[in-house]
């Protein structure tokens, strides 16, 4: 079955320090790829996309995740981590043949300390 | 546009009663989700629509649950009989292919109605 992983439920980080989420499909076939954010008690809103041409995709709030067809990865990353950026982060992927559905990965809870 | 309107946004009910969720879509989005979020199993897809036409209740954990669309503004998922193990955050979320003039699988999210069933 086509799949989404997020390596690491939990990533803790430190205020101005790197953010790396990871964020690995199962397609041989680029698929379009997303991330979501989740803020306590509210619903998912979209951080950015990819669905074809240049690789590095940029998004709000500063993040930006790159397509590693080789890799079959889209790892989210934002250079300088603030408080505001703690939230749940979800990977997903609508995989070609899948109609309109995506599929979500687990997510991935981000803490961000002082 | 208000994005995707889900009602009530909390429901408390009591075991054996019947439950029902309300969602409106984005205005000229033709398809419409319907999830549920649980810490023990994440989010999960339960059914969508396209044209108001279910697609796709593979989802749809047992025949307590059904959903409805009866019009391209409107959708409903009810729990008949709730129980315990239904308490849960469930999502509506709407997109349109085309939106943007090439193809778009973006979801919009409502904010979720967090039931809990005692």
């Amino acid at each position: 079955a086509q799949s989404v992983t997020q390596l690491g439920s939990h990533v803790s980080v430190s205020e101005g320090a790197l953010v790396l989420l990871r964020c690995n499909y199962s397609s041989s076939v680029p698929p379009y790829l997303f991330w979501y954010v989740q803020y306590p008690n509210q619903g998912l809103q979209l951080l950015l996309k990819y669905t074809t041409g240049a690789t590095l995709v940029k998004g709000i709030n500063g993040f930006e995740a790159e397509f590693k067809k080789s890799e079959t990865s889209f790892h989210l990353t934002k250079p300088s981590a603030h408080m505001s950026d703690a939230a749940e982060y979800f990977c997903a992927v609508r995989y070609t043949g899948g109609g309109n559905k995506l599929t979500f990965g687990t997510g991935t809870q981000l803490k961000v300390e002082l | 546009d208000a994005g995707v309107i889900q009602s009530p946004r909390h429901e408390v009910t009591e075991m054996g009663q019947e439950v029902t969720l309300r969602c409106k879509p984005i205005s000229g989005h033709d398809y419409l989700f319907w999830y549920r979020q649980t810490m023990m199993r994440g989010l999960e897809l339960l059914i969508y629509f396209n044209n108001n036409v279910p697609i796709d209740d593979s989802g749809m954990p047992e025949d307590r649950f059904s959903a409805k669309m009866p019009n391209a503004s409107f959708s409903t998922l009810k729990i008949q009989p709730s129980e315990p193990r239904d308490s849960a955050v469930y999502f509506c979320a709407s997109s349109s292919i085309y939106e943007t003039g090439e193809r778009n699988y973006e979801q919009y999210f409502g904010p979720g109605t967090r039931l809990t069933v005692t």
